[in-house]
């Protein structure tokens, strides 16, 4: 059974950093693309990062330069760092597999997501 | 960047009601659509992916059509569990959006 679990949201104050975890297994992971997707309260989705199988990262506009997304596929764990962080990046972030592997063209599990407060 | 723009923004209709939700893209989709359930406080759920696949475990009742720039997600008579936050998702040049997602209630 694919399963992915979101952790290491907080609350964390305008610029600081803070780094999610996303720990996969019931599949295997180098084979597939891994994103990050956020929600902001009461909103709709917003595609954030991708971290592709030949070490290549994909970012929205608005944290290129900010977020970093790494994985270790040793330990079937996807990163997101987050740095200078603003109260726009409250939401709640959740770790999603992209398939297939040939295009990563959609997302089709999901981790039950993890809370980022960015708050004075 | 590919923007989508679902309408309505809510339905309202009543169980056992047919449910049509449009998907608009600013441009044409090169890998297709993909629709997702979210009900509160839950991850989204893959229904559709392929522009008209249904994904494991997706009701017989829910198909997805259209090409180009329009798509269309059906409900076929509304169930209980039906009632969510339905949402859109294409990816274009290493680029993934979302619309902004259209609210089926009960009228």
């Amino acid at each position: 059974e694919v399963q992915l679990l979101d952790s290491g949201g907080d609350l964390v104050q305008p610029g600081g950093s803070l780094r999610l975890s996303c720990a996969a297994s019931g599949f295997t992971f180098s084979n597939y693309a891994m994103s990050w997707v956020r929600q902001t309260p009461g909103k709709g989705l917003k595609w954030v990062s991708t971290y592709g199988t030949r070490d290549d990262t994909y970012y929205a506009d608005s944290v290129r330069g900010r977020f970093t997304v790494s994985r270790d596929n040793s330990k079937n764990t996807l990163y997101l760092q987050m740095n200078s962080l603003s109260t726009e990046d409250t939401a709640v972030y959740f770790c999603a597999r992209a398939s297939p592997p040939e295009t990563s063209s959609y997302f089709d599990y999901w981790g039950q997501g993890t809370l980022v407060t960015v708050s004075s | 960047e590919i923007v989508l723009t679902q309408s309505p923004a809510t339905l309202s209709l009543s169980p056992g009601e047919r449910a049509t939700l449009s998907c608009r893209a600013s441009q044409s989709v090169f890998y297709s659509l993909a629709w997702y359930q979210q009900k509160p406080g839950q991850a989204p759920r893959l229904l559709i992916y392929g522009t008209s696949n249904r994904a494991t475990g997706t009701p017989a009742r829910f198909s997805g059509s259209g090409s180009g720039t329009d798509f269309t997600l059906t409900i076929n008579s509304l169930e209980p569990e039906d009632f969510a936050v339905y949402y859109c998702q294409q990816r274009d040049d290493w680029q993934w959006t979302f619309g902004q997602g259209t609210k089926v209630e009960i009228k």
